[in-house]
């Protein structure tokens, strides 16, 4: 069983504001991952990290910054949330470099 | 970039009905993924395939990494109402590749 958490696990927010989408493992992962899904769409990979103070940019362009200075815990943050931000955020971490991945919940993000 | 070729899109069936979903790519892939999500969660992973034409099963689930390794696929057998849901196929290119997902298949199914 996998153990990554996200938190919030929904999150309202009006547009300008900052926000922190925290993810946490305790499987002690090299590798993490955030992810954005519409919902019932495909996942976009926006942010990974190889391991601590190693961060790259994913396939689809995101306007989020991550930070990785723990190994159990990698943050994404926003910091002026749009309503183009709206979206579902999706943490996973992966024991070697790709291979199995496992999810979090996700958080579901509404900008209004 | 490199793309998987997930269908069908969405089915909709009877419950007891067999069910069948593919993967397909023009690249070679290392390891073949199968997970799926409910509305609302992260996805959760089904069955994972690492040599060209192994089968593997989990309960009434079967997957099989075709013999080429540029395509999988993922049959459900008497399918009940808990498995509505999304599958997604996942492949990894070489040993330390990301992975990469299909766009999903949206199973619907009627009492």
């Amino acid at each position: 069983e996998a153990d990554i958490y996200q938190t919030p696990r929904y999150l309202v927010i009006g547009t300008g504001k900052k926000i922190t989408l925290e993810c946490s493992q305790t499987m002690g992962h090299d590798k993490m991952y955030w992810y954005q899904q519409d919902p019932g769409m495909e996942l976009h990979l926006i942010h990974y990290s190889y391991g601590v103070n190693s961060t790259e940019k994913g396939d689809l362009s995101s306007e989020s910054t991550v930070s990785r200075i723990r190994t159990e815990h990698f943050p994404l943050t926003l910091e002026s949330a749009r309503p183009s931000h709206t979206s579902q955020y999706l943490c996973a971490s992966s024991r070697d470099r790709g291979g199995v991945a496992f999810f979090g919940q996700g958080t579901r993000l509404t900008v209004v | 970039g490199q793309q998987l070729n997930q269908s069908p899109q969405s089915m909709f069936i009877q419950e007891g009905e067999d069910v069948s979903m593919n993967c397909t790519s023009s690249s070679i892939f290392n390891t073949w993924l199968w997970y799926k999500q409910e509305p609302g969660e992260g996805p959760v992973l089904l069955i994972a395939l690492y040599k060209a034409g192994e089968l593997t099963s989990n309960g009434r689930l079967t997957a099989q990494f075709g013999i080429t390794r540029k395509d999988s696929f993922l049959n459900i057998s008497a399918s009940i109402p808990s498995d509505v849901g999304i599958y997604f196929c996942a492949g990894q290119l070489g040993s330390q590749g990301n992975l990469i997902f299909g766009k999903g298949t949206k199973l619907s199914v009627k009492p």
